[in-house]
């Protein structure tokens, strides 16, 4: 079965700061994985995406995400956040024959001045 | 621009009330998608659609349907609208490239 999950619930940073969102997964077969954003009152964005090659993928507004097939995970960084950051970041990942998705519960970033 | 819209944006409806949340797409996408969620938490999907005339039911058992008569259309219907289903429900299309969501419309049924 496909599942993503997302331990945290909500993560702190304040600006200028790196920030991790994690998320780990569980496929049959290889994983197609992404990440997207949603800000409040709007629909979900998305940010990056892993399907296959390198192992560090680099999305938009400086976030990148990476990919570690021995840990089952696909953590979202940036290297220094932005109060604009802040939002509800959510991890997929596509069916193995593409006809569903499944998201992560939604980790919530919060980004301090 | 290719975006996909929904409409409405909120609406608030009574019990037993037949509704259809609009869903229209202008990327040519043949994979469309319906989800449910509730607010800062996961999406469950409900509904999908490969193509023209082509519906299947999701993970999350619903009381609605769909129809799929033209490539930018996926309207979702509820017959007898319930408080049970208040919720933000999220239209998407996709294609080799990933997903684009609408706006969502938030239903309350009162």
């Amino acid at each position: 079965a496909q599942s993503v999950a997302q331990p945290e619930d909500q993560v702190n940073v304040a600006e200028g700061n790196p920030l991790t969102v994690k998320c780990t997964y569980s496929v049959s077969g290889n994983p197609y994985l992404f990440w997207y954003v949603q800000y409040p009152n709007r629909g979900l964005q998305f940010l990056l995406k892993y399907i296959t090659g390198d192992n560090l993928v680099k999305g938009s507004y400086g976030f990148e995400a990476e990919f570690n097939k021995s840990q089952t995970s696909f953590h979202l960084k940036k290297p220094s956040a932005l109060v604009s950051d802040s939002a509800l970041y959510f991890c997929a990942v596509m069916g193995y024959n593409f006809n569903k998705f499944y998201f992560g519960s939604g980790t919530k970033l919060n980004v301090k001045p | 621009e290719a975006d996909i819209y929904q409409t409405p944006r909120y609406l608030v409806i009574g019990t037993g009330k037949k509704i259809t949340l609009e869903c229209s797409q202008t990327m040519g996408h043949d994979k469309m998608y319906w989800y449910q969620q509730d607010p800062g938490m996961e999406l469950h999907l409900i509904h999908y659609s490969y193509g023209v005339n082509s519906t299947e039911k999701g993970d999350l058992s619903s009381e609605s349907t769909v129809s799929r008569i033209r490539t930018e259309h996926f309207p979702l219907t509820l017959e007898s609208a319930r408080p049970s289903h208040t919720s933000q429900y999220l239209c998407a299309s996709s294609d080799d490239n990933g997903y684009t969501f609408g706006s969502g419309t938030r239903l309350t049924v009162v």
